[in-house]
């Protein structure tokens, strides 16, 4: 059974530029949970998508960044306009629903230059 | 707010012998704990979890101890091997919080051969 697929692993953008973080959750999960990690530092949470819905943005910044989790494909986190903080690494989680267990793709690591 | 944390930065621990990693946790609500492995360049990996009505679970070769009336929380490993060599980062969920979890900083776990 494939884990929970993230790409691109890394991601080199220039300030202004438009990243977009993709994740493909393991089969049959229907929750998409998004966190940033910080170098040294915890994850952050930042956002919990069901199937075309948002369920808790309560983590993500209110401008350039979104999130969506269409019917078909993967769950898309689009950072506009990025600057040298963004760069982090964002790490995609699934879930089944009703489940507590989240299991972690093997991250992004977005380097704004 | 809410906030987990963790005691020491750093452990270094004997190969063969038994390491334990404290985590403190403010959020009373809380009612899911979970201890993640992240080995570099990876994602979180799931070890083991814990529900608040319970104060201890055993694993294979971990063991987790939840302490309410202090909030804290401690990973126990037996028999230390070079592969658990990591940085260890306890979570944990409050009630009606969406399934998002609330990490803490981590600790380096480093094992001496």
């Amino acid at each position: 059974n494939a884990g929970v697929m993230q790409n691109p692993r890394h991601l080199v953008r220039r300030r202004g530029q438009e990243a977009r973080l993709r994740c493909s959750p393991m089969k049959g999960h229907s929750h998409v949970y998004w966190y940033r990690q910080l170098p040294e530092e915890g994850l952050k949470f930042m956002v919990y998508l069901q199937k075309e819905n948002i369920i808790d943005e309560s983590g993500m910044p209110k401008e350039r960044f979104s999130a969506e989790f269409p019917k078909e494909g993967p769950s898309i986190l689009r950072i506009q306009q990025v600057v040298r903080g963004d760069s982090a690494a964002y790490f995609c989680a699934s879930s089944l629903q009703d489940s507590y267990e989240q299991y972690f793709g093997p991250g992004t690591r977005l380097t704004v230059t | 707010g809410e906030s987990v944390g963790l005691h020491l930065p750093t452990l270094s621990v004997q190969e063969g012998d038994n390491s334990i990693i404290n985590c403190a946790y403010s959020n009373s609500a809380s009612d899911y704990f979970i201890w993640y492995k992240q080995e570099s360049g990876k994602g979180p990996q799931f070890i083991i979890d814990i529900r608040s009505n319970m104060d201890k679970r055993q694993g294979q070769r971990v063991t987790v101890l939840l302490n309410k009336t202090v909030k804290h929380l401690s990973l126990q490993i037996a028999a230390t091997q070079p592969g658990d060599s990591a940085v260890y980062f306890c979570a944990e969920r409050s009630t009606g919080a969406n399934s998002k979890l609330t990490f803490g900083k981590g600790i380096t776990l480093s094992v001496r051969p």
